[in-house]
């Protein structure tokens, strides 16, 4: 069965450092997304892709994220200085175009969980 | 804007017996979806069960089904013959064709099976 992958799954920075996580959507995927879940609160959107360009973006995806597809089959998220509050698990997504009556559900990869120290 | 609110922050139920998690959603838009993702300890979300707006008919999915009150904007998760490894988090959620499928969660609500 075709799944979302996400590498790390942990990753360890400094404060300040730049971290890019990296995640392969489903092949035949046409949206791509990130959210964030800060331990022990609710899943948050952070940002949607479509035709290699943000489609719609949080208020938490402020200039310090980007989101870039370099190759066709990543699909990346970075953050270019991190604060401590930017620790959270991240999770990649992916799904079809959701203008299709049945297939507008998002395949979640594993995550990957970032702490900042 | 979209809201999703969970007001369970937690349920426990016995091994095979029934339990129903409660969700209620706001949305300006007339067509969307709903969902239920169920994450466990391992914290990947998986996607449990959906439903589209405009079938009135609620879905059901082996031990999951899902009580779709659009009227009143609630879908509650209905889980019969509980199991042990249906120990999770619980969230619901709702996306809407004009957002990109964007999901707005809920708080969740962790379940807890006794054996």
């Amino acid at each position: 069965e075709p799944e979302v992958t996400q590498t790390p799954s942990h990753q360890v920075t400094q404060m300040g450092q730049e971290v890019i996580l990296r995640c392969v959507p489903i092949s035949n995927h046409l949206y791509f997304y990130w959210y964030r879940q800060i331990l022990g609160q609710k899943v948050e959107f952070l940002v949607s892709f479509y035709n290699n360009e943000i489609s719609e973006k949080s208020e938490i995806f402020d200039d310090q994220f980007s989101v870039e597809r370099p190759d066709g089959s990543n699909f990346t998220l970075k953050i270019r200085s991190t604060k401590l509050e930017d620790s959270a698990m991240y999770f990649c997504a992916s799904s079809v175009a959701p203008h299709t009556p049945t297939n507008t559900e998002a395949f979640f990869g594993q995550g990957t969980r970032l702490t900042v120290v | 804007a979209q809201t999703v609110t969970q007001s369970q922050p937690e349920m426990s139920v016995q091994e095979a017996e029934t339990v129903t998690l409660s969700c209620t959603y706001d949305t300006s838009e007339s067509d969307y979806y709903l969902f239920w993702y169920k994450q466990p300890p391992s914290r990947q979300m998986i996607l449990v069960i959906r439903q589209e707006a405009y079938k009135q008919q609620n879905a059901t999915e082996n031990r999951f089904s899902v009580n779709f009150q659009k009227a009143a904007k609630s879908f509650s998760l209905k889980i019969s013959d509980s199991q042990l490894g249906d120990a999770a988090m619980y969230f619901c959620a709702v996306s809407q064709e004009t957002s990109g499928s964007r999901l707005t969660f809920g708080e969740g609500t962790q379940l807890t099976v006794n054996p």
